[in-house]
Parts: C-alpha cells; sequence; structure tokens
C-alpha cells in the first residue's frame, strides 16, 4: 500500500531564515506530487504540483520554492521566511489516468514563523 | 476555470442529529467531486468521491453525498453523526486534463454536541 511521510511534524523558525520541508511517497511510482499551504480559515491553497523529476510548476507567486530531485520526493524551500509563511503545508500525490484527481495526503507541517 | 462554494463555515449538531453539509461548484466542463474530512492537526482523508455513474455515492464512516448536475451541487449527509464526526470538511472539484489539480472550497467546521 501506499504511504506519504512528511518531515518535520512541526517547525518553528525566525524572520528571514531559511526552510527546507520534505515529502517522501512509498509504494507507487510516477506519481503526480503537490504542495498546499492551509492557513486558519481560509482553505487550501494549491503552492506547487510535479508530474515528474525536474518539473515544477508554481501556481502562486511567492517567497517558496518546490524541487522534486527524485520520483516520490519532493521539497519545499525558501531562502527567507517571512511571517506570512507561517501556516500549515500539506504534501499530497495523485495516480496517473481518471485516479489522478484522487489525491492522497499526508500529515502535515505546522510552521510558525516569529 | 472552477470553483467551489461551501455555504456553511460552521454546522453545530446535536449527536444522533442527521446533518447536511453543502457544496456547490461551478465548472464549464465534466468534473470528478470529492469531500474530505480534516481532524485537528491531521492531513486530509478522503470521504467519497463521484467520476461518473450513480449520482448517490456512499462513503467511510456512514456518510454520503448525491451529486446534482442541474443544480451543480454535491452536498455532503449522514443520518446520525457521531461526536467523533466532529472535524473539519471539505469539497472539492476537478475537471481532468493533464494534471488533475484539485479546486477545495474553504471548509466547514462540523461540531457535535452531546
Amino acid at each position: 500500500s501506499q504511504t506519504i511521510h512528511q518531515w518535520p511534524a512541526t517547525l518553528v523558525q525566525p524572520v528571514g531564515s531559511p526552510l527546507s520541508l520534505e515529502c517522501t511517497v512509498e509504494g507507487t511510482s510516477n506519481p503526480n506530487l503537490y504542495w498546499y499551504r492551509q492557513a486558519a480559515g481560509r482553505g487550501l491553497q494549491l503552492l506547487f504540483y510535479s508530474v515528474g523529476i525536474g518539473q515544477i510548476s508554481s501556481e502562486v507567486p511567492q517567497n517558496l520554492s518546490a524541487s522534486r530531485p527524485q520520483d516520490r520526493q519532493f521539497i519545499l524551500s525558501s531562502k527567507k521566511l517571512l511571517l506570512s509563511d507561517s501556516g500549515f503545508y500539506l504534501c499530497a500525490w495523485s495516480g496517473l489516468g481518471q485516479g489522478a484527481s484522487e489525491q492522497y495526503f499526508g500529515p502535515g507541517t505546522r510552521l510558525t514563523v516569529t | 476555470a472552477q470553483s467551489v462554494t461551501q455555504l456553511d463555515s460552521q454546522v453545530p449538531v446535536f449527536e444522533e442529529a442527521p446533518v447536511e453539509l453543502r457544496c456547490n461548484y461551478s465548472s464549464s466542463v465534466s468534473v470528478y467531486l470529492f469531500w474530505y474530512v480534516q481532524y485537528p492537526n491531521q492531513g486530509l482523508q478522503l470521504l467519497l468521491k463521484y467520476l461518473s455513474g450513480s449520482t448517490l455515492v456512499k462513503g467511510i464512516n456512514g456518510f454520503e453525498a448525491e451529486f446534482n448536475k442541474s443544480q451543480t451541487s454535491f452536498h455532503l449527509r449522514k443520518p446520525s453523526v457521531h461526536i467523533s464526526d466532529t472535524a473539519e470538511y471539505f469539497c472539492a472539484v476537478s475537471s481532468g486534463g493533464s494534471n488533475y489539480k484539485l479546486t477545495f472550497g474553504k471548509g466547514t467546521l462540523l461540531t457535535v454536541n452531546p
């Protein structure tokens, strides 16, 4: 069966510091991968998605970047964090074909920028 | 472009009462529809999905939803709720395509009181 991992679970970082959040998927090959941010009362905002190694699409211009160095690894980064980067970050994966719409989510990372 | 409206941000109910969480969508093409549940500080879990076929779909935990194309709705129902159903519920829509991105509503917080 497929599983998705995210780490760290929680993170407190000062403004201006760098960020690296990691997501890995097990039990599937060539998944679509997604990064979302969830701010209180604002639902889920799609940040990036990837359909393959090195292929990244950005949905919203911002202070963050994403990379996919391996088939089942997706990394969210920032060089300098802003207060507005605080939130709950969720990674998700989906398969191919009709089932590609069905996304499976990781446990999330709670980021607090101070 | 597609969008999702969840008409109620909060729904309080008593235990063993029925509940309906409303979701309306807009899309210019055929859609796939989903309901996800999120417990505090956790990722999203898929409750049920409509891809094609029968308009009444059943999911986990006794939930069901009905796809109504003429009213562009996909309301979630449960005939008798439990305390453990307290969570945030998200409706999502996808129109397929090459990347199968999901568009989420802003969520409905269901609170089940004893």
